[in-house]
């Protein structure tokens, strides 16, 4: 059972433009969402995050964008630059039992062509 | 400031050896996950440990996996008996607090190969 879902395995974009990665949720119990970047041989790096009581979280280069409704988060990176090229993984977090759980999707490898 | 930090980064065992990873997470933090990662998947959450505590192991395999946060030294994660499938990225993450707005830093992981 797949709480979270990357539907796109692969994002290819030009450089200087804007990516946009989607992610789906079916929980309702998540509060609070986060978006990380990984390189190959590394630990996923914190990106940006958004809690459920807003819409919207702004970072330089990176917008959260949160739509409970729909169960969507999207995250969009303008310009877009080489060095973005990683694998892009969102995450939801729960809080249960005094502790925050964090359920991931599947990842998004986004390439930035120069 | 050091990050997280986990040893060894890679690991090869045979069949039935036992794995143990370890995980010193960044300092002043008392919170450590373990996460495991199969080829072409996301993370999967396996457990949750504080100082000399297991708060939410629900995603450990009831048997064979265990871990451990002692009051002094990094956490350990042990798989004894390995399986072929047990082949996988293991990430260990830490944060300052355990609440919904405690981001987790990960660490570079430990690639596990079992033959």
């Amino acid at each position: 059972d797949q709480q979270v879902k990357q539907n796109s395995p692969s994002l290819s974009v030009q450089e200087g433009r804007i990516s946009i990665l989607n992610c789906d949720y079916t929980n309702s119990m998540f509060d609070y969402f986060l978006w990380y970047k990984k390189y190959p041989a590394e630990g996923p790096t914190f990106l940006i995050s958004i809690s459920s009581i807003k819409d919207k979280n702004e970072d330089g280069r990176f917008t959260v964008f949160l739509n409970k409704s729909a169960k969507h988060l999207s995250l969009h990176i303008v310009p877009s630059q080489p060095g973005d090229s990683a694998v892009y993984f969102c995450a939801a977090a729960a809080l249960i039992q005094g502790a925050q759980k964090l359920v991931f999707g599947q990842g998004t490898r986004l390439t930035i062509n120069p | 400031n050091a990050g997280v930090m986990q040893n060894p980064r890679h690991l090869v065992r045979r069949r039935g050896q036992e794995a143990r990873l370890r995980c010193s997470p960044m300092k002043g933090h008392s919170h450590v996950y373990w996460y495991r990662q199969l080829p072409e998947e996301g993370l999967k959450f396996m457990v949750y440990l504080q100082k000399e505590n297991i708060i939410d192991e629900s995603g450990m395999p009831k048997e064979r996996f265990s871990a451990e946060f002692p009051k002094e030294g990094p956490s350990i994660l042990r798989i004894q008996q390995v399986v072929r499938g047990d082949s996988a990225a293991y990430f260990c993450a830490s944060s300052r607090t355990g609440g919904a707005a405690g981001e987790q830093y990960f660490g570079p992981g430990t690639r596990l190969t079992v033959t």
